[in-house]
């Protein structure tokens, strides 16, 4: 199957600072690109879908601001959590997908806020 | 809402144990219906997927059965190995490319 590349795996950053998280496709090009958000003991929760090229489209409740994501090639991805929060320690995800084809995972980067 | 909902773990076996992982959904519409699968370190595979009622997915020597009438989507592998021990997702999709996830199972097998 294809090969989706998450970046960093694990990251711990102080309060009020931004951390950048990288989602690659590493051997096809990516239509689309999904970003999910896992709290411990629940489900991955869809944050945004984004299309090369394009705004990325938020799913209710997710603030836009805060959870930066731009996708401005076909391969390459990236969510920037922006003045971090203890609140926002999570299990990140993202997917990407070829049109008609599955969705590729990442192998997910657990971000704490200290 | 659309949703999943699926067993609780850890689920810890012995190896060659039967396994079945429960995974019921609520969808307005007729979704598909997927089990994804974590190994520790790695992004979730796809495992298996059934599009419509009675449908039967199968990989791996898992198998899952699309039951409309019970809303269901089990999980089950017949003879459970220590290389199986991994996280399970059941997910459903509505016509778009977006998945609702349950909230996982970790399966545990021990030799």
């Amino acid at each position: 199957g294809a090969v989706v590349s998450q970046h960093p795996s694990r990251v711990i950053c102080k309060s009020g600072t931004s951390v950048k998280i990288e989602c690659r496709s590493l051997d096809f090009q990516a239509t689309t690109m999904f970003w999910y958000r896992q709290f411990p003991k629940q489900s991955l929760m869809l944050m945004a879908t984004s299309n090369e090229g394009s705004k990325a489209t938020y799913e209710q409740g997710v603030e836009k601001d805060k959870f930066l994501i731009n996708h401005a090639s076909l391969t390459l991805s990236t969510l920037t959590v922006t003045s971090a929060h203890p609140e926002d320690s999570s299990f990140y995800i993202c997917s990407a997908t070829r049109t008609g084809d599955e969705a590729f995972f990442g192998q997910g980067t657990r971000l704490t806020v200290v | 809402g659309n949703s999943v909902t699926q067993m609780e773990g850890p689920v810890t076996l012995s190896e060659e144990a039967f396994l079945t992982i429960n995974c019921t959904y609520t969808a307005t519409g007729y979704p598909s219906l997927f089990w994804y699968v974590q190994y520790p370190g790695e992004g979730l595979q796809l495992l298996l997927k059934a599009t419509k009622a009675d449908d039967k997915g199968s990989n791996k020597g898992f198998e899952a059965t699309y039951r409309k009438e019970t809303t269901s989507f089990h999980l089950e592998k017949g003879s459970v190995q220590v290389s199986d021990s991994a996280v399970y997702f059941c997910a459903l999709s509505l016509d778009t490319d977006k998945l609702i996830f349950g909230t996982g199972t970790r399966l545990q097998v021990f030799p």
